[in-house]
């Protein structure tokens, strides 16, 4: 089955600074990659997705690119703000052509820590 | 609004009595599932549902049972909690396996 590796456990950086999180993963099938966040007491909500005939995707100060030769993906935020202080999550899945797919693989999380 | 709504939010209960957690969705998803959350150990699957009457085995499934008798209801059970299922539990729902997950807000549970 399909392992996501997500690193680092804990990110801390200050106000208007870029963080970068990175996940591994390890089934060359995999082709969707979402990222979530969890704010503090609530569930994880999508915030940016990826599929792999694309290298890149932005949206506004997120953007998550992807290597599908080293099997990784990262997840950038530029010019952080207190209200980036969340825990991230990665995923990755096969979807197939004709409907239906594996199942979401998580990575274990990383909390971002955004300094005043 | 699209929610995926559980109840209850918070739960403190006794080793061995039985509880339900609940989990209902209004979008008219074919897949839901249940995660438990553990600090270090991220979101674990414990069961997951493809269909009405179709479940199946996450990751995690030992003390736990789940039914789906209905598309918009896919309720936990425990039947006999033990103190190592305290946790925080999600339910998810996505219009078929693998697309965009629409959590809860979560099951604070506590086992004494």
């Amino acid at each position: 089955g399909e392992n996501v590796e997500q690193h680092p456990s804990t990110l801390s950086v200050q106000e208007g600074d870029s963080a970068v999180i990175k996940c591994t993963y390890s089934d060359s099938a995999s082709n969707y990659f979402p990222w979530y966040k969890q704010e503090l007491g609530k569930g994880p909500q999508l915030i940016i997705d990826i599929r792999s005939n694309v290298g890149e995707k932005k949206d506004q100060r997120i953007a998550v690119t992807l290597n599908k030769t080293a099997k990784h993906f990262s997840l950038h935020i530029t010019e952080t703000q207190p209200e980036d202080s969340a825990v991230y999550f990665c995923a990755a899945s096969n979807m197939y052509s004709g409907g239906g797919a594996d199942g979401l693989t998580f990575g274990k999380g990383t909390h971002l820590i955004i300094q005043p | 609004e699209a929610q995926v709504t559980q109840n209850p939010r918070y739960l403190i209960t006794v080793t061995g009595k039985k509880l339900t957690v609940t989990c209902s969705q209004n979008m008219n998803h074919e897949y839901m599932s249940w995660y438990r959350q553990d600090p270090g150990l991220g979101l674990r699957q414990i069961y997951y549902s493809m269909n009405v009457e179709v479940t199946d085995k996450g990751d995690v499934p030992e003390g736990y049972k789940v039914s789906r008798k209905e598309k918009r209801n896919f309720p936990l059970i425990l039947e006999s909690p033990s103190p190592n299922q305290t946790s925080l539990y999600f339910c998810a729902s996505s219009f078929q396996d693998g697309y965009e997950q629409y959590f809860g807000p979560g099951t604070r549970l506590t086992v004494t």
